[in-house]
């Protein structure tokens, strides 16, 4: 089993519509988890932090369910600046490996 | 501040000839990572600093792959011979250690012919 498995999508989505993802680990002891966003051949950048409770940025809302060892990431009010890639992240709890999914690629389409 | 730095953006060269990445990381920054991705895929740890000292380097294929971080800032990736398969983008990145979160540089795109 991956350590970090994403659905690939690709979510093809209109302008302002809403579109969720998830993310699942394999490691219950992780405690680090991120979202990066990843545009066409550049690097991954960092787009959130999930916090235990979850959190919010604007349009981004991430949470993390660790009874079933899943991230989601939902985006609201989709705009077509939002198409990328979304990369999960969990850091290792011990040796703070990171270790990343293959990617959710979002097109938002006008 | 100045972010990751990566040098060269990309490379081209032939097989069986060597090739060396650069990366600087944040100033301040311990931890060093250097990731291999392939187009599709996400990033792969090659490497994991801790300021000077390699502490996991268990996926570098080490009968072509070297790496250092002699002084605990900027580090090296050398490959040597390339191979056809090496074809694919290296990232550097950089972070404070513990849980936190890992800066990335803009890549190396390594290209073998």
């Amino acid at each position: 089993r991956k350590e970090v498995e994403q659905d690939p999508g690709p979510f093809n989505v209109p302008e302002g519509a809403t579109v969720a993802f998830n993310c699942t680990y394999s490691n219950s002891a992780s405690q680090s988890f991120f979202w990066y966003r990843q545009d066409c051949r550049k690097e991954p950048k960092l787009l959130m932090s999930v916090y235990s409770s979850g959190n919010e940025d604007g349009r981004f809302t991430a949470q993390l369910n660790r009874a079933s060892q899943y991230i989601s990431l939902l985006i609201r009010d989709s705009k077509l600046s939002d198409s990328a890639t979304y990369l999960c992240v969990v850091k290792d709890p011990n040796d703070y490996k990171l270790s990343f999914g293959a990617g959710t690629t979002v097109t938002v389409r006008a | 501040e100045a972010g990751v730095v990566q040098s060269p953006r990309y490379k081209i060269i032939e097989k069986k000839q060597p090739v060396a990445f650069w990366c600087n990381p944040i100033s301040g920054h311990n931890t060093l990572y250097w990731y291999l991705q392939n187009l599709g895929q996400g990033p792969e740890l090659l490497i994991r600093y801790e300021n000077e000292e390699a502490v996991d380097d268990s996926q570098l294929p080490k009968d072509r792959f070297s790496a250092e971080r002699l002084k605990g800032v900027d580090s090296t990736l050398k490959i040597q011979p390339a191979e056809l398969g090496d074809s694919a983008v290296y990232l550097c990145a950089s972070s404070l250690g513990g849980q936190t979160e890992a800066f990335f540089g803009q890549g190396t795109r390594l290209t073998v012919v």
